[in-house]
Protein backbone atom coordinates (compact mmCIF):
# COMPACT_ATOMS: atom_id res chain seq x y z
CA UNK A 1 0.00 0.00 0.00
CA UNK A 2 1.64 3.27 -1.18
CA UNK A 3 2.11 6.10 1.82
CA UNK A 4 1.42 9.56 2.00
CA UNK A 5 3.13 11.29 -1.00
CA UNK A 6 3.14 15.15 -0.80
CA UNK A 7 4.66 17.27 -3.90
CA UNK A 8 7.04 18.91 -4.12
CA UNK A 9 9.47 18.07 -1.14
CA UNK A 10 11.06 21.34 -1.65
CA UNK A 11 10.16 24.53 -2.88
CA UNK A 12 11.55 28.58 -2.42
CA UNK A 13 9.61 31.56 -3.04
CA UNK A 14 10.12 35.05 -2.57
CA UNK A 15 8.04 36.95 -0.64
CA UNK A 16 4.53 38.25 -1.95
CA UNK A 17 4.50 35.09 -3.68
CA UNK A 18 1.86 32.28 -3.54
CA UNK A 19 2.71 28.36 -3.69
CA UNK A 20 0.38 25.55 -3.92
CA UNK A 21 1.46 22.02 -2.00
CA UNK A 22 -0.04 19.06 -2.76
CA UNK A 23 -1.17 15.75 -0.77
CA UNK A 24 -2.13 12.25 -2.16
CA UNK A 25 -3.49 10.11 0.68
CA UNK A 26 -3.44 6.78 1.29
CA UNK A 27 -5.98 4.80 -0.95
CA UNK A 28 -9.19 4.61 0.53
CA UNK A 29 -8.36 7.48 3.26
CA UNK A 30 -11.59 10.43 3.20
CA UNK A 31 -9.28 12.53 6.63
CA UNK A 32 -6.22 14.80 5.04
CA UNK A 33 -4.91 16.76 7.60
CA UNK A 34 -2.22 19.59 7.15
CA UNK A 35 0.21 20.78 9.87
CA UNK A 36 3.24 23.66 9.77
CA UNK A 37 6.35 22.78 11.63
CA UNK A 38 9.32 24.99 13.19
CA UNK A 39 11.26 24.77 15.34
CA UNK A 40 10.01 27.32 17.30
CA UNK A 41 6.55 26.47 17.03
CA UNK A 42 6.56 22.64 16.71
CA UNK A 43 3.22 21.12 15.07
CA UNK A 44 0.62 22.99 14.57
CA UNK A 45 -2.87 22.04 12.75
CA UNK A 46 -3.92 24.31 9.91
CA UNK A 47 -6.91 22.54 8.81
CA UNK A 48 -8.84 19.08 8.04
CA UNK A 49 -10.57 17.76 5.01
CA UNK A 50 -12.83 15.07 4.85
CA UNK A 51 -14.93 14.14 1.70
CA UNK A 52 -14.36 17.64 0.53
CA UNK A 53 -15.49 19.47 3.04
CA UNK A 54 -13.44 21.76 5.61
CA UNK A 55 -14.65 20.21 9.23
CA UNK A 56 -11.69 21.98 10.92
CA UNK A 57 -9.46 24.67 10.87
CA UNK A 58 -6.76 25.90 13.25
CA UNK A 59 -5.42 29.74 14.04
CA UNK A 60 -3.59 30.61 10.91
CA UNK A 61 -4.73 33.49 8.72
CA UNK A 62 -6.71 33.45 5.84
CA UNK A 63 -3.63 33.58 3.43
CA UNK A 64 -3.68 29.72 4.19
CA UNK A 65 -6.09 27.84 2.32
CA UNK A 66 -6.88 24.29 0.66
CA UNK A 67 -9.03 21.86 -0.73
CA UNK A 68 -10.07 18.23 -1.24
CA UNK A 69 -10.86 16.88 -4.49
CA UNK A 70 -13.12 13.86 -4.86
CA UNK A 71 -10.44 11.61 -4.76
CA UNK A 72 -9.33 12.65 -1.68
CA UNK A 73 -6.04 14.18 -2.96
CA UNK A 74 -6.37 17.75 -1.42
CA UNK A 75 -3.89 20.90 -1.55
CA UNK A 76 -2.97 23.56 0.79
CA UNK A 77 -2.16 27.18 -0.65
CA UNK A 78 -0.33 30.16 0.80
CA UNK A 79 -1.25 33.60 -0.59
CA UNK A 80 1.52 36.47 -0.41
CA UNK A 81 4.28 34.87 1.41
CA UNK A 82 5.97 35.81 4.86
CA UNK A 83 9.60 35.11 5.37
CA UNK A 84 7.98 33.47 8.75
CA UNK A 85 6.04 31.16 6.18
CA UNK A 86 9.31 29.25 5.54
CA UNK A 87 8.34 25.63 7.45
CA UNK A 88 7.32 22.23 7.03
CA UNK A 89 4.52 21.48 5.96
CA UNK A 90 2.82 18.15 6.70
CA UNK A 91 -0.22 15.88 5.69
CA UNK A 92 -1.81 13.08 7.33
CA UNK A 93 -4.19 11.09 6.12
CA UNK A 94 -6.53 9.04 7.99
CA UNK A 95 -9.13 6.46 7.21
CA UNK A 96 -11.69 6.83 10.20
CA UNK A 97 -13.71 9.28 11.44
CA UNK A 98 -13.00 11.22 14.42
CA UNK A 99 -10.06 11.15 16.07
CA UNK A 100 -9.31 8.03 16.97
CA UNK A 101 -7.11 6.81 14.48
CA UNK A 102 -3.52 7.12 13.94
CA UNK A 103 -2.80 9.71 11.27
CA UNK A 104 -0.25 8.41 8.48
CA UNK A 105 2.24 11.76 7.79
CA UNK A 106 3.37 12.26 4.13
CA UNK A 107 7.47 13.01 4.14
CA UNK A 108 6.43 16.48 3.90
CA UNK A 109 6.84 19.74 1.82
CA UNK A 110 9.73 22.15 3.10
CA UNK A 111 9.04 25.74 2.03
CA UNK A 112 11.59 28.55 2.04
CA UNK A 113 10.42 32.17 1.76
CA UNK A 114 13.54 34.33 0.78
CA UNK B 1 -8.09 26.37 22.91
CA UNK B 2 -6.92 22.98 24.03
CA UNK B 3 -2.96 22.83 24.83
CA UNK B 4 -0.66 20.43 25.19
CA UNK B 5 2.57 20.91 27.18
CA UNK B 6 5.65 18.63 26.80
CA UNK B 7 8.90 18.25 28.95
CA UNK B 8 11.52 18.08 28.72
CA UNK B 9 12.83 19.92 25.64
CA UNK B 10 16.06 18.06 25.40
CA UNK B 11 16.83 14.77 26.95
CA UNK B 12 21.08 13.72 26.33
CA UNK B 13 20.81 10.38 27.52
CA UNK B 14 24.02 7.27 27.52
CA UNK B 15 23.01 4.66 25.94
CA UNK B 16 21.27 1.78 28.18
CA UNK B 17 19.93 4.67 30.63
CA UNK B 18 16.51 4.75 30.60
CA UNK B 19 14.07 7.88 29.26
CA UNK B 20 10.96 9.04 30.13
CA UNK B 21 9.41 12.20 28.41
CA UNK B 22 5.46 13.92 29.83
CA UNK B 23 2.79 15.62 28.33
CA UNK B 24 0.30 17.42 30.52
CA UNK B 25 -3.20 18.84 28.94
CA UNK B 26 -5.21 21.73 29.39
CA UNK B 27 -8.38 20.22 28.91
CA UNK B 28 -9.41 16.60 29.35
CA UNK B 29 -8.50 14.23 26.50
CA UNK B 30 -10.56 12.06 24.42
CA UNK B 31 -7.45 9.70 23.52
CA UNK B 32 -3.91 10.74 23.47
CA UNK B 33 -1.45 9.36 20.64
CA UNK B 34 2.40 9.42 21.04
CA UNK B 35 4.73 10.04 17.29
CA UNK B 36 8.55 9.85 16.86
CA UNK B 37 9.87 11.41 14.46
CA UNK B 38 13.70 10.95 13.15
CA UNK B 39 15.73 13.67 12.39
CA UNK B 40 15.12 14.87 8.52
CA UNK B 41 11.97 12.43 8.89
CA UNK B 42 8.63 12.49 9.24
CA UNK B 43 6.28 11.81 12.69
CA UNK B 44 5.10 8.03 12.55
CA UNK B 45 2.47 6.94 14.68
CA UNK B 46 3.70 4.83 17.79
CA UNK B 47 0.84 3.73 19.54
CA UNK B 48 -3.00 5.49 20.78
CA UNK B 49 -4.13 5.37 24.42
CA UNK B 50 -8.08 6.09 24.83
CA UNK B 51 -9.15 4.94 28.25
CA UNK B 52 -8.36 6.76 31.45
CA UNK B 53 -5.16 4.89 33.52
CA UNK B 54 -4.17 2.84 30.51
CA UNK B 55 -0.88 1.56 30.20
CA UNK B 56 0.66 0.09 27.04
CA UNK B 57 3.53 -1.53 26.42
CA UNK B 58 5.84 -2.11 23.10
CA UNK B 59 9.29 -4.09 23.81
CA UNK B 60 11.12 -1.52 25.99
CA UNK B 61 8.34 1.40 25.48
CA UNK B 62 6.05 1.90 28.16
CA UNK B 63 2.95 4.43 27.51
CA UNK B 64 0.19 6.23 30.12
CA UNK B 65 -2.24 7.86 30.25
CA UNK B 66 -3.70 9.76 33.22
CA UNK B 67 -6.34 8.66 35.91
CA UNK B 68 -8.08 12.19 34.67
CA UNK B 69 -7.11 11.56 31.02
CA UNK B 70 -5.46 15.03 30.94
CA UNK B 71 -1.60 13.83 31.04
CA UNK B 72 0.47 10.80 29.50
CA UNK B 73 4.22 9.79 29.71
CA UNK B 74 6.36 7.47 27.43
CA UNK B 75 8.91 5.58 29.04
CA UNK B 76 12.17 3.98 27.24
CA UNK B 77 13.87 1.60 29.02
CA UNK B 78 17.44 0.64 28.28
CA UNK B 79 17.93 3.22 25.56
CA UNK B 80 19.73 2.15 22.12
CA UNK B 81 20.91 4.60 19.45
CA UNK B 82 18.20 3.44 17.41
CA UNK B 83 16.05 5.31 19.67
CA UNK B 84 17.11 8.53 18.96
CA UNK B 85 15.15 11.37 17.35
CA UNK B 86 11.65 13.73 18.68
CA UNK B 87 8.89 11.92 20.55
CA UNK B 88 5.58 13.70 20.70
CA UNK B 89 2.43 13.28 22.19
CA UNK B 90 -0.70 14.67 20.35
CA UNK B 91 -3.72 14.92 22.07
CA UNK B 92 -7.23 14.06 20.33
CA UNK B 93 -10.06 15.95 21.32
CA UNK B 94 -13.82 14.91 21.46
CA UNK B 95 -15.24 17.01 18.50
CA UNK B 96 -15.96 14.51 15.59
CA UNK B 97 -13.40 16.29 13.59
CA UNK B 98 -10.05 15.20 13.44
CA UNK B 99 -7.50 17.76 14.78
CA UNK B 100 -4.83 16.38 16.87
CA UNK B 101 -2.77 19.33 19.09
CA UNK B 102 0.69 18.40 19.45
CA UNK B 103 2.95 18.78 22.13
CA UNK B 104 6.17 20.69 21.79
CA UNK B 105 8.13 16.82 21.54
CA UNK B 106 11.18 15.92 23.09
CA UNK B 107 14.15 15.32 21.42
CA UNK B 108 16.22 12.56 22.72
CA UNK B 109 19.97 11.89 21.85
CA UNK B 110 21.50 9.02 22.83
CA UNK B 111 25.37 8.83 23.74
CA UNK B 112 27.14 5.58 22.68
Amino acid sequence: KAGVTQTPRYLIKTRGQQVTLSCSPISGHRSVSWYQQTPGQGLQFLFEYFSETQRNKGNFPGRFSGRQFSNSRSEMNVSTLELGDSALYLCASSGGLGTYTEAFFGQGTRLTVV
Amino acid sequence: GQQVMQIPQYQHVQEGEDFTTYCNSSTTLSNIQWYKQRPGGHPVFLIQLVKSGEVKKQKRLTFQFGEAKKNSSLHITATQTTDVGTYFCAGGDSGSARQLTFGSGTQLTVLP
